[in-house]
């Protein structure tokens, strides 16, 4: 069926450096493409999308973007900080459904 | 409310019991959105609402799982005779509802059940 891989976590990396978290999907369809943050003890929250290829979704200073050649949504940062330690979901939303199918989620640990 | 909020927060009971949880949507969002997030499994999804009906149940595990929603706002998530494997933080989501598939899904916070 359709889904969603995620590198597996944690993360750690130094505040300022850079960041990449590789996301793929399998190739079924033409799927909205989403990645999702999880801050400690809140809940899950829309971080950036992107509905079609070459797209690119930004907020807060990540990006991503859609390829459909590879089948990657990679979520990428110039320079973290510790404030951005979450736990980072990647999920696509395919045509006729509704339903969010999400990767496994990758944990993020930014230290000072 | 400004988002989606649910309630309870936390929930424990025992083995054997029946569970409700709640869950009320961003006021005019008519589409709803029920998920669980396991260590074993992960995020999944278990029923979708527009209005007050559910086109998409595919994801309830068993038949101990049911859900409604009333005058097309609030849902509830029921489970009788919670198992062990029901402990979960349980997620629900909300959105416009219009006919573009692509719309945002908002989170709220969650219920964590746990099933003693």
């Amino acid at each position: 069926g359709d889904s969603v891989t995620q590198m597996e976590g944690p993360v750690t990396l130094s505040e300022e450096a850079f960041l990449t978290i590789n996301c793929t999907y399998t190739a079924t369809g033409y799927p909205s493409l989403f990645w999702y943050v999880q801050y400690p003890g809140e809940g899950l929250q829309l971080l950036l999308k992107a509905t079609k290829a070459d797209d690119k979704g930004s907020n807060k200073g990540f990006e991503a973007t859609y390829r459909k050649e590879t089948t990657s949504f990679h979520l990428e940062k110039g320079s973290v900080q510790v404030s951005d330690s979450a736990v980072y979901f990647c999920a696509r939303l395919d045509t006729g459904r509704r339903a969010l199918t999400f990767g496994s989620g990758t944990r993020l640990q930014v230290q000072p | 409310g400004a988002g989606v909020s649910q309630s309870p927060s936390n929930k424990v009971t025992e083995k054997g019991k029946d569970v409700e949880l709640r869950c009320d949507p961003i006021s005019g969002h008519t589409a709803l959105y029920w998920y669980r997030q396991s260590l074993g499994q992960g995020l999944e999804f278990l029923i979708y609402f527009q209005g007050n009906s559910a086109p998409d149940k595919s994801g309830l595990p068993s038949d101990r799982f049911s859900a409604e929603r009333t005058g097309g706002s609030v849902s509830t998530l029921t489970i009788q005779r919670t198992q062990q494997e029901d402990s979960a933080v349980y997620l629900c989501a909300s959105s416009f509802g219009r006919s573009s598939l692509q719309e945002t899904q908002y989170f709220g916070p969650g219920t964590r059940l746990l099933v003693l």
